[in-house]
């Protein structure tokens, strides 16, 4: 267990309103990842952190903003959500190269 | 994009046959590694192969590394239905940050 916790575990929200999802860490990781998993794409990067404040885009990073003010949060906002944001979005730390994962948060956007 | 492709997307088999899953990249990866999923869970690493045409087992379960160190094949021994979940290939081109395949998705039939 790398204590990982996602916050909120599912989500319905209305198209054009704005969405913030939360990983906590509890292990003091240097690294965090937010993944978003679709049917056919397996896991997308969007974001991810490599520090307090020092964050970088993934792939599929368009429609979606960070922050990380602690070492133990790692932020994901969807500044106006989109149906196409439906997902199931994962936040992830990383010791080497190994990957440790949260259970996940459902969004659907309406 | 680093494209990780898996086949099959979707297999079905009985309790006691013998699978193979494929994944395959035009990209060189450092190491690759697999994970399997459960439902409502985030993935769990099963293992790491790092050197071309390495070989490891983990019980029933064979991974093998491309000797490009491009592609990973998971093999299966006499399958169970514990083994049934979601199979997804993750590439390591450097440091701290993975590629996920599009997963296989395994039912093993009792």
């Amino acid at each position: 267990d790398a204590g990982i916790t996602q916050s909120p575990r599912h989500k319905v929200t209305e198209t054009g309103t704005p969405v913030t999802l939360r990983c906590h860490q509890t292990e003091n990781h240097r690294y965090m990842y937010w993944y978003r998993q679709d049917p056919g794409h397996g896991l997308r990067l969007i974001h991810y952190s490599y520090g307090v404040k020092d964050t970088d885009k993934g792939e599929v990073s368009d429609g979606y903003s960070v922050s990380r003010s602690k070492t133990e949060d790692f932020l994901l906002t969807l500044e106006s959500a989109t149906s196409s944001q439906t997902s199931v979005y994962f936040c992830a730390i990383s010791l080497g190269t190994e990957a440790f994962f949260g259970q996940g948060t459902r969004l659907t956007v309406v | 994009t680093q494209l990780l492709e898996q086949s099959p997307q979707f297999l079905s088999i009985q309790e006691g046959e013998n699978l193979t899953v494929y994944c395959n990249s035009s990209s060189v990866f450092s190491s690759l590694q697999w994970y399997r999923q459960e439902p409502g869970e985030g993935p769990v690493l099963l293992v790491t192969v790092v050197t071309g045409g390495e070989v490891k087992k983990l019980k029933r379960l064979t991974f093998q590394f491309g000797d490009a160190r491009k592609d990973s094949s998971l093999h299966i021994t006499a399958a169970q239905p514990g083994d049934t979940g979601l199979y997804l290939c993750a590439g390591v081109p450097g440091a701290n940050n993975l590629f996920f395949g599009t997963g296989t998705r395994l039912t093993v039939i009792p």
